[in-house]
């Protein structure tokens, strides 16, 4: 049974600030990791597809970092705004990679206070 | 182009009803997932299509729960006498085929059994 394990569960951030959170997953067997935006009564929203150890991606004010040995993902918001209140899920797929069902962690509820 | 959609997209089912939810991926998609999600977890898969063939139902929680695909595009997801536990977000999700493709998320149906 995978184990996707996301912190903090929850996090309130004044607009402007920068933050963070975690994402840890099973280091053996990694084929990638899914990180996915999901504001209240949207579609999940993909955000990044992680492969590599060591890979950084970015989008817009987003950033992700990946280290597979020690298994773990960050996600970096710089300059919060109030669009980006949602919860954030990170997900593993199984061997067959994006052809498997995904395993996702139990989300990081961000709240952006004006 | 149009994403992926789902209906309806709230039930209210009494208990001991039958219930179907409807996905229609996006076009050309090859690969089909169903998850559900309960109030405050993360999704939880349940079936897999590539095509038409169900590749992987072992996320389906009883027997109650059915899914098809029939002509390889529009899924169903079925469930027979509904229960109170069965109360949670349905979420279809489609793919190219495999690999580390990201997943395309629909809304969602909320089902709320009573």
């Amino acid at each position: 049974i995978l184990n996707v394990e996301q912190s903090p569960q929850s996090l309130h951030v004044q607009e402007g600030d920068s933050t963070n959170f975690t994402c840890s997953f099973p280091s053996s067997n990694f084929y990638a990791l899914h990180w996915y935006r999901w504001e209240t009564a949207k579609s999940p929203e993909a955000l990044f597809v992680m492969t590599l150890n060591g890979d950084e991606k970015k989008k817009g004010r987003i950033s992700a970092t990946l280290n597979t040995k020690e298994g773990y993902s960050y996600l970096y918001i710089k300059g919060s705004q109030p669009e980006d209140s949602a919860t954030y899920l990170c997900a593993f797929p199984g061997s067959g990679g994006g052809a498997d069902g995904l395993t996702f962690g139990k989300g990081t509820h961000l709240i952006i206070q004006p | 182009g149009a994403g992926v959609s789902q209906s309806p997209r709230y039930k209210v089912a009494k208990r001991g009803q039958d219930v179907a939810l409807r996905c229609d991926p996006i076009s050309g998609h090859v690969s089909l997932f169903w998850y559900q999600q309960a109030l405050g977890q993360g999704p939880e898969f349940l079936t897999y299509f590539q095509n038409e063939a169900q590749l992987d139902k072992s996320g389906l929680p009883s027997d109650r729960f059915f899914a098809e695909r029939p002509e390889g595009s529009v899924s169903t997801l079925k469930i027979q006498r509904t229960q109170q536990e069965d109360s949670a977000v349905y979420l279809c999700a489609s793919s190219s085929s495999g690999g580390t493709y990201e997943q395309y998320f629909g809304p969602g149906t909320r089902l709320t059994v009573t």
